[in-house]
């Protein structure tokens, strides 16, 4: 069981649609992020949120666009997306300091018509 | 800067043998190393960490890692593969400081033949 809780598990849209993806954790955790992960490659980081503001933002296209409720939820509004995007997209937390693990969660599995 | 080596990207091994796979780093400051699993169709979870204490290092499922400063290494085993350890291994590096970012390899794939 991940204690990183990610929906919905798969997702398929068009390219005009708005949908969001939506990130829970009840570690205590005080640092979130997103990523997105290609077949066989490694994840690549998009955003982190650090006390549920923004720190970083890895140039990311505006068509996704981070959101931190508060200190347990994270989401990722998605509108206007690309065939390109279509990936798994992973929500990670971690105590924030470099010598902590990130924990992940199970990722939503995103398809772009 | 920082930045992790993952040599190949498949090793196979028979059932019930060495597992290696290697992993180098590159770091501007004293490195914290991680590694990673990922089965097919779940999300990544760590098989263990070092942060400057120990450097042989003991994870989960029977693996265990040694921290080499002089060769810039953190290499996984395990002495016996089972089947269940086939899947995709991510080493990875960060440093220390509040918004520290975990910098991964490109992974390697076990598979693990009867």
């Amino acid at each position: 069981d991940t204690e990183v809780t990610q929906t919905p598990k798969h997702l398929v849209m068009g390219m005009t649609n708005k949908k969001s993806l939506k990130c829970e954790q009840h570690m205590g955790h005080r640092a979130m992020y997103w990523y997105k992960q290609k077949a066989k490659k490694p994840p690549e980081l998009m955003f982190v949120y650090s006390y549920e503001k923004l720190s970083i933002n890895e140039s990311v296209p505006s068509r996704f666009s981070p959101e931190c409720p508060n200190s347990s939820l994270l989401n990722l509004h998605l509108h206007a997306l690309q065939p390109e995007d279509s990936a798994l997209y992973l929500c990670a937390s971690s105590l924030g300091s470099g010598d902590q693990p990130q924990h992940f969660g199970d990722g939503t599995r995103l398809s772009i018509l | 800067a920082q930045s992790v080596t993952q040599l190949g990207s498949h090793v196979s091994v028979s059932e019930g043998a060495l597992v290696l796979l290697r992993c180098n780093y590159s770091s501007s400051v004293p490195p914290y190393l991680f590694w990673y699993v990922q089965y097919p169709n779940q999300g990544l979870q760590l098989l263990l960490k070092y942060t400057s204490a120990a450097t042989l290092v003991k994870g989960i499922n029977g693996f265990e890692a040694e921290f080499k400063k002089s060769e810039t290494s953190f290499h996984l085993t395990k002495p016996s593969a089972h089947m269940s350890d086939a899947a995709e291994y991510f080493c990875a590096v960060s440093q220390a400081g509040a918004n520290s970012k975990l910098t991964f390899g490109k992974g390697i794939t076990l598979s693990v033949r009867p």
